[in-house]
């Protein structure tokens, strides 16, 4: 089993809605969590990190489930520019100080 | 703006060959990170440094892969002898443990070496 799963999509989703991503992770004893964007052929940049209490930026709000290993990020007011994958990551180690465990991406198309 | 820096880019070779990859993190930044990216397994960590010294590197193929930091403003991973199935993009990562913003550390991420190995 992958320590972290995600739904690979395609999420095919029109210009201004609301989108939902989720994955879950197996390690327990994972301390830190986040979201990465990749763009085609691009390299993975961090799009935020996962609070328990939940945190919000903008239009991207995520959410982290403790009990359930549950990650997730909503994304609402879509634009075309938000078309990317985005990779829920994991790490053993307070603040990802340490080596990052990754989802295999779950990709998104904004459609005009 | 300071980057990661990468080289090569691409890099297209024959099985057996020897292959060396450069990485320069970012200036100040005390910790390099190397992970394959495939359409298989997606990212996955090599290797990785803090201050120059090997950390991790149990998701590395031993027999064939070699990690080092000579200084500390270049990390190279060297595969030798390559085959197929390293055919992968390679990303370099490099981040500064002593600071976090808002407790967590951002890796940066270098633009990658894509490898293809025939």
């Amino acid at each position: 089993r992958k320590e972290v799963e995600q739904d690979p999509g395609p999420f095919n989703v029109p210009e201004g809605a609301t989108v939902a991503f989720n994955c879950t992770y197996s390690n327990s004893a994972s301390q830190s969590f986040f979201w990465y964007r990749q763009d085609c052929r691009k390299e993975p940049k961090l799009l935020m990190s996962v609070y328990s209490s939940g945190n919000e930026d903008g239009r991207f709000t995520a959410q982290l489930n403790r009990a359930s290993q549950y990650i997730s990020l909503l994304i609402r007011d879509s634009k075309l520019s938000d078309s990317a994958t985005y990779l829920c990551v994991v790490s053993n180690s307070g603040g990802g100080a340490d080596g990052l465990t990754f989802g295999k991406g779950t990709h998104l198309i904004i459609q005009p | 703006d300071a980057r990661v820096t990468q080289t090569p880019r691409h890099k297209v070779t024959e099985m057996g060959q020897e292959v060396t990859m450069r990485c320069q993190p970012i200036l100040g930044h005390n910790t390099v990170f190397w992970y394959r990216q495939t359409m298989m397994q997606g990212l996955e960590l090599l290797a990785y440094f803090r201050n120059r010294a090997p950390l991790d590197d149990s998701g590395m193929p031993k027999d064939r892969f070699s990690a080092e930091m000579p200084d500390a403003t270049l990390a190279t991973l060297k595969i030798q002898p390559s085959e197929p199935r390293d055919s992968a993009v390679y990303f370099c990562a490099s981040a500064n443990s002593f600071r976090g913003t808002g407790g967590y550390y951002e890796q940066y991420f270098g633009p990658g070496t894509r490898l293809t190995v025939t």
